[in-house]
């Protein structure tokens, strides 16, 4: 069964510390890896988007890592702000990206 | 460029009832899908259109339908709802499934 499982759970640091998120998917084979950031009450927003020969990609204080071969990815944020607190969801497509699988999140807040 | 737009942004219903929400994707998406999210079960794939066509369907009960209309306007229909039907309702859109989505404020339903 394609699943995708994140973890954290839920995350609290402090304003200023860095942090990574991490993402186990089972989907085989896959066409890329999504990180969606979605603060309360709105719609989930892009972070980045990976096919599965790409390996790192940045976005500002954002970068996600890809590992097709142990199907792991990560999500670090550097020099986090108060902004940040947010769900952060990583999502993955099937072969023909038809598919989108996506994990529960991880509840991300930082405190002052 | 406009976002994605769903109206209403919140709606109350009674059980039993049906009700039709509705998306309005960014000009030149022609990719338009729907999402369930709840607290406990995160964001559920729903149905994706695709011209008019439902190109892809999540594992919902039949309650649950859609079209999109030529101009790419999508609704969502609920008929008989119940109470695990409260939920936020997000709609996103793409150029075409495999591309970057973007979604919408989503719709607030809440079955009483």
């Amino acid at each position: 069964k394609n699943q995708v499982e994140q973890s954290p759970q839920s995350l609290i640091i402090l304003e200023g510390k860095n942090c990574t998120l991490q993402c186990n998917y089972t989907v085989s084979p896959f066409s890329n890896l999504r990180w969606y950031k979605q603060d309360t009450g709105r719609g989930p927003v892009s972070l980045t988007i990976m096919t599965f020969s790409e390996n790192t990609k940045s976005n500002g204080r954002y970068t996600a890592t890809l590992d097709a071969d142990t199907k792991q990815s990560s999500l670090h944020i550097t020099a986090s702000q108060l902004s940040d607190s947010a769900s952060y969801i990583c999502v993955v497509s099937d072969e023909y990206g038809n598919k989108l699988v996506f994990g529960a999140g991880t509840i991300l807040r930082v405190k002052s | 460029k406009a976002g994605v737009t769903q109206t209403p942004r919140y709606l109350i219903k009674t059980r039993g009832q049906q009700v039709t929400l509705s998306c309005s994707p960014i000009s030149g998406h022609r990719s338009v899908s729907w999402y369930q999210q709840t607290p406990g079960q995160g964001l559920q794939f729903l149905f994706e259109y695709f011209s008019e066509t439902q190109r892809n369907k999540g594992n919902f009960p039949g309650r649950f339908s859609g079209r999109q209309f030529s101009n790419s306007r999508s609704e969502m229909n609920v008929s008989t709802l119940e109470l695990g039907d409260s939920a936020l309702y997000l709609c996103a859109s793409a150029r075409d499934y495999s591309y970057e989505q973007y979604f919408g404020p989503g719709t607030r339903l809440t079955v009483t």
